[in-house]
């Protein structure tokens, strides 16, 4: 069975300091790996996903994340945080023949 | 291309009534899947539908029910409504079922239960 772990259900960052959003992962098998974002009231909307041919994957809005097998990580990052940052973050994970199970979420909030 | 679409965006039931909500899947996306997301939580997937047949079922009792018709949009029944069905219903299609693609979701419909 699979399953997500985000450390930290909220982070504050102040304007144009480092974002860095934690995601752990358990599968029995190589994982797909994704981030989403939500805005308030929204649907989700896809940062970027893993899916083996890379382990460092660039995503939309200057996001990025490694995938470290060793570590079970795919923490998501972006080196200068922006006001239109603040929003909902969902790591989540699935295999070829299994649904997507996402993570709790972490809450991103960005300081001016 | 158009996204995946859902309605209707806000519902008001009352407890014990049913409720039925609508998704039109992204054009060439033949997979839906219905998620569930409580205030302050992340998704919980519900059911996933493939070739008009339920392809896989989350924790969910049997109340929950669905279709999948043959242009691949979907809907979501709920039977007997609780007060902790309260939440935002979300639809996603991708382009087949199984394989690394990332599912694309709709703006969800917020259901409020009293």
């Amino acid at each position: 069975a699979q399953s997500v772990t985000q450390l930290g259900s909220h982070v504050s960052v102040s304007e144009g300091a480092l974002v860095l959003l934690r995601c752990n992962y358990s599968s029995s098998v190589p994982p797909y790996l994704f981030w989403y974002v939500q805005y308030p009231n929204q649907g989700l909307q896809l940062l970027l996903k893993y899916t083996s041919a890379a382990t460092l994957v660039k995503g939309i809005n200057g996001f990025e994340a490694e995938f470290k097998k060793s570590e079970t990580s795919f923490h998501l990052t972006k080196p200068s945080a922006h006001m239109s940052d603040a929003a909902e973050y969902f790591c989540a994970v699935k295999t070829s023949y299994d649904k997507v199970i996402f993570g709790p979420g972490t809450s991103l909030s960005v300081i001016p | 291309e158009t996204g995946v679409t859902q309605s209707p965006t806000h519902l008001i039931k009352t407890r014990g009534q049913q409720v039925t909500l609508r998704c039109s899947s992204q054009s060439g996306h033949n997979t839906v899947s219905w998620y569930q997301q409580a205030l302050g939580q992340g998704p919980q997937f519900i059911f996933q539908y493939y070739r008009e047949e339920e392809n896989g079922r989350g924790n969910f009792p049997p109340r929950f029910s669905g279709l999948q018709f043959p242009n691949y949009s979907s809907e979501l029944n709920v039977n007997a409504l609780e007060l902790d069905d309260s939440a935002l219903y979300l639809c996603a299609s991708s382009p087949r079922e199984g394989g690394a693609e990332a599912a694309f979701f709709g703006q969800g419909t917020r259901l409020t239960v009293v």
